[in-house]
């Protein structure tokens, strides 16, 4: 298996560009997280999916942030407008239905100038 | 609500030097608990999980042992290599749930 797939690895934008970052979970499970890290914040919870649909937003920090599932086998994260304080390192991290574990993706590095 | 408090870091330490990450948590219930390493660059991976109290979890040299009485998971290894330099974090997850809850991650550093 592939494992968890983030796309682009590294993004840098200037602010008030939109931003998309992409997800593909491993292929069968069922659940599906987003992730914000940052020196400042640690690693925080922004939304998760269960077989396609939103359950927990909350961790959103703002409603420029949006994110959807479209199928199965793929989300995204979309910022608009970005701003500076957005940059971080974004993970994406699947876990099937029985499963204790999520697994994560490599991440996707965003820089807002 | 949940939480979970790790040992400041950086932790330093030589080759096969022995380990000790600290992690206390706070949760309703009896939650599953979890290490997590992170390597420069990459995304966390699992390293060990316990579910239940006096469960201990162990891969690849490292353990813990899930304690319901003092509600801590501390993270150990006997002699530590330099390929191990990672940031390590310590998560629950409530029964019933389906979200982790990560503490804020330990840097450990081990030097030839």
């Amino acid at each position: 298996d592939a494992g968890v797939i983030q796309s682009p690895r590294h993004e840098v934008t200037e602010m008030g560009q939109e931003v998309t970052l992409r997800c593909k979970p491993i292929s069968g499970h069922d659940y599906l997280f987003w992730y914000r890290q940052t020196m400042m914040r640690g690693l925080e919870l922004l939304i998760y999916f269960n077989n396609n649909v939103p359950i927990d937003d909350s961790g959103m920090p703002e409603d420029r942030f949006s994110a959807k599932m479209p199928n199965a086998s793929f989300s995204t994260l979309k910022i608009q407008p970005s701003e500076p304080r957005d940059s971080a390192v974004y993970f994406c991290a699947s876990r099937g239905q029985g499963g204790n574990e999520q697994y994560f993706g490599p991440g996707t590095r965003l820089t807002v100038t | 609500g949940d939480s979970v408090t790790q040992m400041e870091g950086p932790v330093t330490l030589s080759e096969e030097a022995f380990l000790t990450i600290n992690c206390t948590y706070t949760a309703t219930g009896y939650p599953s608990l979890f290490w997590y390493v992170q390597y420069p660059g990459e995304g966390l991976q699992l390293l060990l999980k316990a579910t239940k109290a006096d469960d201990k979890g162990s891969n690849k040299g490292f353990e813990a042992t899930y304690r319901k009485e003092t509600t801590s998971f501390h993270l150990e290894k006997g002699s530590v290599q330099v390929s191990d330099s990672a940031v390590y974090f310590c998560a629950l997850r409530r029964t019933g749930y389906s979200t982790l809850t990560f503490g804020k991650g330990t840097m450990l550093l081990v030097s030839p």
